[in-house]
């Protein structure tokens, strides 16, 4: 069984669509994450959830917008795409607050492609 | 300036040696630090964790930790071939955010 799952694994788009990730986890966990890692393969993150509440959100344009239905579920929707969009996008979960350290498990990856 | 730094790499190792992976971090609030390894297209895997000053020792692995000098390592003691990958330095910040550095890529030689 997966115990952190994302779809879709591949994601080719165009310039200006508006493309959803979406991440399921069935660890129990309580907190969940979406990092971005570019080209360079430098891991960043972008949102953190806690039980459906916002707790972190870096610096991210506003057209990147997450939704957490219920704790066990992360989306990702990305309004007007632009090249620099692409990259590999991660979903994680750990067990707790954020700030209180637990590993983190991390997602397979969504590998978006923006033309 | 990074949160977390590492070299780049590539870190070209003989089978059978220790290869040696380096990290600094600037934040001086964190207290966590954990080694992640990626293959290539591949998710992060965590392969260590630390918290206190010295070193952990867990299989072929060392980790080291010097708050002082603000300065995290790991040891990958009989490298493998099944070894090479990218391995993330990352720092729990005072933000309580996971802050990775860009990798180092190991790779092991026959």
């Amino acid at each position: 069984d997966t115990a952190v799952s994302q779809t879709p694994k591949y994601l080719v788009t165009q310039m200006g669509n508006d493309k959803s990730i979406k991440c399921e986890q069935n660890l129990g966990h309580d907190t969940m994450y979406w990092y971005k890692q570019d080209s360079k393969k430098f891991l960043k993150i972008m949102f953190s959830y806690n039980n459906k509440e916002l707790i972190i959100n870096e610096t991210v344009p506003n057209r990147f917008s997450p939704k957490s239905p219920d704790k066990a579920h992360l989306n990702l929707h990305i309004n007007s795409l632009e090249l620099g969009d692409s990259a590999v996008y991660f979903c994680a979960s750990t067990v707790g607050l954020a700030g209180v350290v637990n590993e983190q498990f991390f997602g397979p990856g969504t590998r978006l492609t923006v033309l | 300036q990074k949160e977390v730094e590492q070299n780049s790499g590539p870190l070209s190792v003989p089978e059978g040696a220790i290869a040696s992976l380096n990290c600094t971090y600037s934040d001086r609030g964190s207290q966590s630090f954990f080694w992640y390894r990626q293959y290539s297209g591949k998710s992060p895997e965590l392969i260590m964790s630390i918290y206190s000053n010295g070193d952990k020792e867990d299989g072929r692995f060392t980790a080291q930790l010097n708050k002082a000098s603000q300065y995290v390592s790991l040891l990958i003691r009989d490298s493998q071939p099944s070894d090479s990958a990218t391995y993330l330095c990352a720092a729990f910040d005072s933000w309580g955010k996971l802050q990775f550095g860009a990798g180092t890529q190991v790779v092991v030689t026959p």
